[in-house]
């Protein structure tokens, strides 16, 4: 089946810092991708997303483009603050299906 | 102006209880689903609605029990509740395949 792979977290990063979070997936057909983000205490928010090969989904800084070649939709952004701190899930649907296949989550927390 | 909103944000409640969470989305989608996230941020999709049919029922005990009155409403009953059924529950709604899911800001349930 379906399935969305995420690197371990947690990240601890400094403010002003580079961000990767990985993400590869397993899929039949072509899904669509997202990203969504969980602040403490909070629901889930989409952040991004992308729904063909070598589109990029940005927002808030946040970039991800989607890699059909190696599977991939890595979340970026150039320049970290505190307040991105939070959860970041990568996730697909496809194959004609509603639901969202979710990856584990990456925490991430930004010191100042 | 919330776009998916559900209630309570929270519950705690004893063992053996029945207790419902409700859900109301104001976006004019067709699809509404719950999903269950553990004590470790993973999330899984339960049930999926589309204009008011069942269409994904993901091996849930059958204490879980969805109700959609109409297609702007998906509520969730628990039967008998158990421990294990502590969790944050998400109410979703989405256009359409692709194009994203939107949460709501997820009901904390605690069973003791």
């Amino acid at each position: 089946g379906d399935s969305v792979t995420q690197m371990e977290g947690p990240v601890t990063l400094s403010e002003e810092a580079f961000l990767t979070i990985n993400c590869t997936y397993t899929a039949t057909g072509y899904p669509s991708l997202f990203w969504y983000v969980q602040y403490p205490g909070e629901g889930l928010q989409l952040l991004l997303k992308a729904t063909k090969a070598d589109d990029k989904g940005s927002n808030k800084g946040f970039e991800a483009t989607y890699r059909k070649e190696t599977t991939s939709f890595h979340l970026e952004k150039g320049s970290v603050q505190v307040s991105d701190s939070a959860v970041y899930f990568c996730a697909l649907s496809g194959g004609g299906s509603e639901k969202l296949v979710f990856g584990k989550g990456t925490k991430l927390t930004v010191n100042p | 102006d919330t776009a998916v909103s559900q209630t309570p944000k929270y519950l705690v409640t004893q063992m053996g209880n029945d207790k419902s969470i409700k859900c109301e989305q104001n976006l004019g989608h067709d699809t509404m689903y719950w999903y269950k996230q553990d004590s470790k941020k993973f999330l899984k999709i339960m049930f999926s609605y589309n204009n008011k049919e069942l269409i994904i029922n993901e091996t849930v005990p059958n204490r879980f029990s969805p109700k959609s009155p109409d297609k702007a409403h998906l509520n969730l009953h628990i039967n008998s509740l158990e421990l294990g059924d502590s969790a944050v529950y998400f109410c979703a709604s989405s256009l359409g395949s692709g194009t994203g899911i939107y949460f709501g800001e997820g009901s904390w349930l605690t069973v003791v």
